[in-house]
């Protein structure tokens, strides 16, 4: 079964401290990536996704992720956080296959926290 | 303006009370989705419709019935229900044709807690 796997549950880190945040998936075909984001409270908010071309995709708030096809990996980066990063991570993917209809596959999440 | 609306945004009831959570998404989209994320955050899919007619029910209990009267709105319904189904409930849509590429828009959720 397809699964998205992310690799670290809770990450602690300084403000204007580097973030990445792992993602790896099993399925082999061709897919959609994306990186939602959770802030306390809120709905799941879009951070950047890659469909094709370019694997090295920006997002918004200084994010930036990128493909990795031989090891099947979305690896989301910040090179600054802020305090309003403090969120959960979610690493989503789409199978473009006919029976898929658009649904995502979610990762575990990772819980980020910035202090000040 | 909100592209994708949930009422309500919380719900508590009692066990074994029939509820309703109900999805709205002014974004033209012609699939729209229910998610459900647990107590530990983990989010699943739980139903799709796409032009009005169910494409995805992933094993979810019958107590729960999904009804899409149109295009923009997707309504759950949960019959009788149990304490394990305190979760929040997302719905979400997209342009969900089968190999088009495009993201999907959450709502803000319905916490439902059950008592």
């Amino acid at each position: 079964a397809q699964s998205v796997s992310q690799h670290n549950h809770h990450v602690i880190l300084s403000e204007a401290a580097s973030l990445e945040l792992g993602c790896n998936y099993s399925y082999g075909g061709t897919v959609n990536l994306f990186w939602y984001v959770q802030y306390p409270g809120q709905h799941l908010q879009l951070l950047l996704k890659y469909f094709s071309g370019d694997p090295l995709v920006k997002g918004i708030k200084g994010f930036e992720a990128e493909f990795i096809k031989s090891k099947f990996s979305f690896n989301l980066r910040k090179p600054s956080v802020q305090w309003s990063d403090t969120a959960e991570y979610f690493c989503a993917v789409r199978r473009m296959t006919t029976d898929s209809w658009g649904k995502l596959q979610f990762g575990a999440g990772t819980q980020v926290v910035v202090t000040p | 303006d909100t592209a994708v609306s949930q009422t309500p945004k919380y719900l508590v009831t009692q066990m074994g009370n029939d509820k309703s959570i109900k999805c709205e998404q002014n974004l033209g989209h012609d699939t729209m989705y229910w998610y459900k994320q647990d107590s530990k955050k983990f989010l699943k899919i739980m139903f799709s419709y796409n032009n009005k007619e169910l494409i995805i029910n992933e094993t979810v209990p019958n107590r729960f019935s999904p009804k899409s009267p149109d295009k923009a709105h997707l309504n759950l319904h949960i019959n009788s229900l149990e304490l394990g189904d305190s979760a929040v409930y997302f719905c979400a849509s997209s342009q969900g044709g089968r190999r088009i590429k495009a993201e999907a828009f959450f709502g803000q959720g319905t916490r439902l807690t059950v008592v």
